[in-house]
């Protein structure tokens, strides 16, 4: 079965400081991995996707994420925080095939000015 | 950029009564998706659809929800006599092949039921 933790329900970090948003995940197989972001009132936006290719994984808004198979993580990362990313980052896994994806419980980025 | 649209954004319902959520996937994509968020918990999968059948389908998905698409646009999602707990955001998705591919999620219709 497949699963994801991510290991910190709130994070908050100061405007222009870097963010680190954790992320385990449990899969038997070679697993697809995402993040995605949701503002207020809001959809699920993706931001960036692992795919079985480069282990580090650029996305939108200057996020980047790399996979590590010895750790199983894929943590999000970015060089310095801005207002307008406060929001709920999701981890999400799916195994190869045609299998829903697999939600984490979310993260809560603030960002302080 | 395309984007998944759904409607209503907000809807209040009385329980028992029946509600039908709408939503219009990206035109080109093949495999579609509802899932749901109750408030506070994580996002759940609820129904995968393909080629005008349920390709997948978790444990929430009994026999009061009901998937649709009716025309070559539109998907629905009803549920036949909404319970308090089916208050939640529901949200749509859509996918070019399905596997390996991110979805595009729309905005969600968040559903009370009162």
């Amino acid at each position: 079965a497949q699963s994801v933790t991510q290991l910190d329900s709130h994070v908050s970090v100061s405007e222009g400081t870097p963010v680190l948003l954790r992320c385990n995940y449990s899969s038997s197989y070679s697993p697809s991995l995402f993040w995605y972001v949701q503002h207020p009132n809001k959809g699920l936006q993706l931001l960036l996707k692992y795919t079985s290719a480069a282990t580090l994984v650029k996305g939108i808004n200057g996020f980047e994420a790399e996979f590590k198979k010895s750790e199983t993580s894929f943590h999000l990362t970015k060089p310095s925080a801005h207002m307008s990313d406060a929001a709920e980052y999701f981890c999400v896994v799916r195994n190869s095939g045609n299998t829903p994806l697999v939600f984490g419980k979310g993260t809560r980025l603030s960002v302080i000015a | 950029e395309p984007e998944v649209t759904q409607t209503p954004s907000h809807q209040v319902t009385q329980m028992g009564q029946e509600v039908i959520l709408r939503c219009v996937p990206i035109s080109n994509h093949l495999y579609f998706y509802w899932y749901r968020q109750i408030l506070g918990q994580k996002v759940e999968f609820l129904v995968s659809f393909y080629n005008n059948e349920i390709s997948e389908k978790s444990e929430i998905f009994d026999d009061q929800f009901s998937v649709e698409r009716p025309d070559g646009s539109n998907f629905t999602l009803k549920i036949r006599s909404t319970k308090l707990e089916d208050s939640a955001m529901y949200f749509c998705a859509s996918s070019e092949q399905g596997s390996n591919y991110g979805y595009t999620f729309g905005s969600g219709t968040r559903l009370t039921v009162v």
